[in-house]
């Protein structure tokens, strides 16, 4: 069975500007979470998809958001970059809600904010 | 609030020795609990959970790690050393918050293993 693939692997932009990234879930997985890694903050949670809906957000700006689609695919976006949001993006798929079940992380999306 | 707290945030074994990763919570009933690993540039792979029942899990790669309710404890174990075990490790425990759960990561534990 295929993992949790995450697409673009690497990102370069400038400040300002915007960006989509992608995550396709384990087959038969309805949740997707968003979770984004800096050395200084570690891991935080962003949100929660489950059967294209938001179940669960984290402390982010609204300049962060996402959406699942119903083959549970899952994009977030980030309008107006700044630099701070440099950092790893992980995606993580479970088959249940993510608090009750095990998540499963894709190798992350590497953006880099110039 | 719930946290997890990993107190050691380097460690440096020879390879063939034992290892124990340190790892604490709060939390006020029984949690759900994982280990999780990430090697440079990639995602975190499980390595094993605790949600219920036998106290002791066993986890891929010869990792164990026992629940230790009254040590608010979880701690990872390994009793030999592999230089591909050099990683950081990550304690995460399910928190509820405002009625739903969400998964929240210790600092991590940066391993490394002298050959």
């Amino acid at each position: 069975k295929a993992g949790v693939t995450q697409t673009p692997r690497y990102l370069i932009k400038t400040r300002g500007q915007q960006v989509t990234l992608s995550c396709s879930p384990i087959s038969g997985h309805r949740s997707v979470s968003w979770y984004q890694q800096t050395p200084g903050q570690g891991l935080q949670f962003l949100f929660e998809y489950f059967s294209e809906t938001q179940r669960n957000k984290g402390n982010f700006p609204g300049r962060f958001s996402g959406r699942q689609f119903s083959n549970s695919r899952s994009e977030m976006n980030v309008s107006t970059l700044e630099l701070g949001d440099s950092a790893l993006y992980l995606c993580a798929s479970s088959k249940g809600l993510a608090g009750s079940d095990t998540q499963y992380f894709g190798p992350g999306t590497r953006l880099t904010v110039l | 609030a719930q946290s997890v707290t990993q107190p050691d945030i380097h460690i440096t074994v020879s390879e063939g020795a034992s290892l124990e990763l340190r790892c604490n919570y709060s939390y006020g009933a029984t949690p759900y609990l994982f280990w999780y690993v990430q090697s440079p540039g990639q995602g975190l792979q499980l390595l094993l959970k605790y949600f219920s029942g036998d106290t002791l899990v066993q986890g891929i790669k010869g990792f164990e790690a026992e629940f230790k309710r009254s040590q608010s404890s979880f701690n990872l174990r390994k009793p030999s050393v592999h230089w591909s075990d050099a990683a950081e490790y990550f304690c995460a425990v399910v928190r509820i918050s405002g009625g739903y759960n969400k998964l929240i990561f210790g600092a991590g534990t940066r391993l490394a293993v002298h050959p």
